[in-house]
């Protein structure tokens, strides 16, 4: 049973681009949540998708959006990179609706270097 | 305010000894889960153990335990018999009963000496 997968793992992007990053979450999950992680900080919430729409927002603008499929995946995506995007992109899924207890399945992260 | 906070940064600990990792919380939400994650330099997130607002006894996994103090909201983990598999860094995480987000702290960088 896959968990969790992210891609890319690595990515080096210069200032003003756009990214996206994908993440496919494991089997049986429905919602997939976004975090950043600065260098040295905790994750940082983006985003939740549930049912192909954004469920819950954190305190991120709106250069930061995402998408869910029907298959479950999602992409992120960043608009207008700023040097201080630089970070490693965590997916997290789970199902909806699951009790409070259920931890969140991880990916390894998609680690974006802004130049 | 910080709703996660790990006082923390970096911790070291000898083979087989015990350490503790502090972590103090702060909601207004009656229920609320606390989780303990470990990340190796690999990136990925793996969840340790999990303790419940009205859990009564304190959560155990094979050589994880939370030390939960409700009325001081705090939630330490504590890991016996240390291996030097546990270095890596280690983060505090809540999730409130409205929400499905994680808080989470900076982290404590553990190091396990031989």
């Amino acid at each position: 049973d896959a968990g969790v997968t992210q891609s890319p793992t690595h990515l080096i992007k210069t200032r003003g681009q756009q990214v996206t990053l994908r993440c496919s979450p494991k089997s049986g999950h429905d919602t997939v949540s976004w975090y950043q992680q600065a260098l040295g900080q905790g994750p940082q919430f983006i985003f939740q998708y549930y049912e192909e729409e954004e469920r819950q927002r954190g305190n991120f603008p709106d250069r930061f959006s995402g998408h869910q499929f029907p298959n479950y995946s999602s992409e992120l995506n960043v608009n207008a990179l700023l040097l201080g995007d630089s970070a490693l992109y965590l997916c997290a899924s789970s199902r909806w609706g699951s009790y409070m207890n259920t931890e969140a399945f991880f990916g390894q992260g998609t680690r974006l270097t802004v130049v | 305010a910080q709703k996660i906070t790990q006082t923390q940064p970096g911790m070291f600990v000898q083979e087989k000894e015990a350490v503790t990792l502090d972590c103090t919380y702060d909601t207004s939400d009656p229920s609320y889960g606390l989780f303990w994650y470990k990340q190796p330099s690999s990136g990925e997130m793996i969840f340790l153990i999990y303790q419940g607002s009205y859990d009564q006894q304190n959560a155990t996994e094979g050589r994880y335990s939370l030390n939960f103090q409700k009325a001081r909201k705090s939630a330490n983990l504590v890991i016996s018999a240390s291996q030097l598999g546990d270095s890596a860094m280690y983060f505090c995480a809540m999730r409130e009963g409205g929400g499905n987000q994680f808080y989470f702290g900076t982290g404590t960088s553990l190091t396990v000496i031989p």
